[in-house]
């Protein structure tokens, strides 16, 4: 099974610090997204990569910006951490479905990081 | 604008009993519409994927539907139990590459003993 793996399950950090949200995933997927989470907004695309180095902004990116060095990494940062991104944060990733290989519609998440900015 | 929609917002059903949960969708163009379950503080897990010229598929339990004509799906969950209990959302892609997902409210499912 294809696994999407969040280092943290639970965050609380202060106003004001740098916050580094990491995903990694084992089944070599070339796109990996972030979103966010929230009561009555549903799951909102914050960045996604498609490939090694490259990201593209999603809906709201504002805040926020990514790192992926390597493939099966892809990290979310919150510059400067607000009350306002207290949320839900779900990883995710897909097989490029033009790399060659099998078609595959599949899109997996992992188990969230629920992060509270105090 | 690319909507999904889920109704209802809410529902409580006895074990053992079946309910079917609805989505529509005015999302294109339209790629394939999967439906996923998250249980409470866990990320969302694939119950079905469709394209375009499935109408059913299944997946124990759990049967999806689609009408492309119409733009709607359901989740039939038969002899519900309580672990299905959770929140199901319905999520249209407008392309292949899974990068361009609309997302539905989800709906929230209750299960009693």
């Amino acid at each position: 099974d294809v696994k999407v793996t969040q280092s943290s399950r639970y965050l609380v950090k202060r106003t004001g610090e740098k916050v580094f949200l990491e995903c990694v995933q084992d089944m070599d997927h070339e796109n990996m997204f972030w979103y966010r989470q929230d009561p009555g907004l549903g799951l909102r695309l914050i960045y996604f990569s498609y490939d090694v180095k490259m990201k593209e902004k999603g809906d709201i990116p504002e805040g926020y910006s990514v790192s992926r060095e390597k493939k099966e990494r892809f990290s979310l940062i919150l510059e400067s951490a607000s009350t306002n991104q207290t949320s839900m944060y779900l990883c995710a990733s897909s097989l490029d479905p033009d790399s060659g290989t099998t078609i595959y519609y599949g899109y997996t998440f992992g188990s969230g990081t629920r992060l509270t900015v105090v | 604008k690319n909507q999904v929609e889920q109704s209802p917002q809410s529902l409580i059903i006895l074990e053992g009993k079946n309910c079917t949960l609805q989505c529509n969708y005015t999302v294109s163009p339209f790629s394939n519409l999967r439906w996923y379950k998250q249980d409470t503080g866990r990320g969302p897990v694939s119950l079905t994927i469709m394209t375009f010229s499935e109408n059913t598929k299944s997946n124990g339990r759990y049967t999806a539907t689609l009408d492309a004509d119409t733009k709607q799906s359901s989740l039939h969950i038969t002899a519900s139990q309580l672990s299905d209990s959770a929140s199901y959302i319905c999520v249209v892609s407008h392309n292949n590459a899974g990068n361009m997902l609309t997302f539905g409210g989800g709906t929230r499912l209750m299960v009693k003993p």
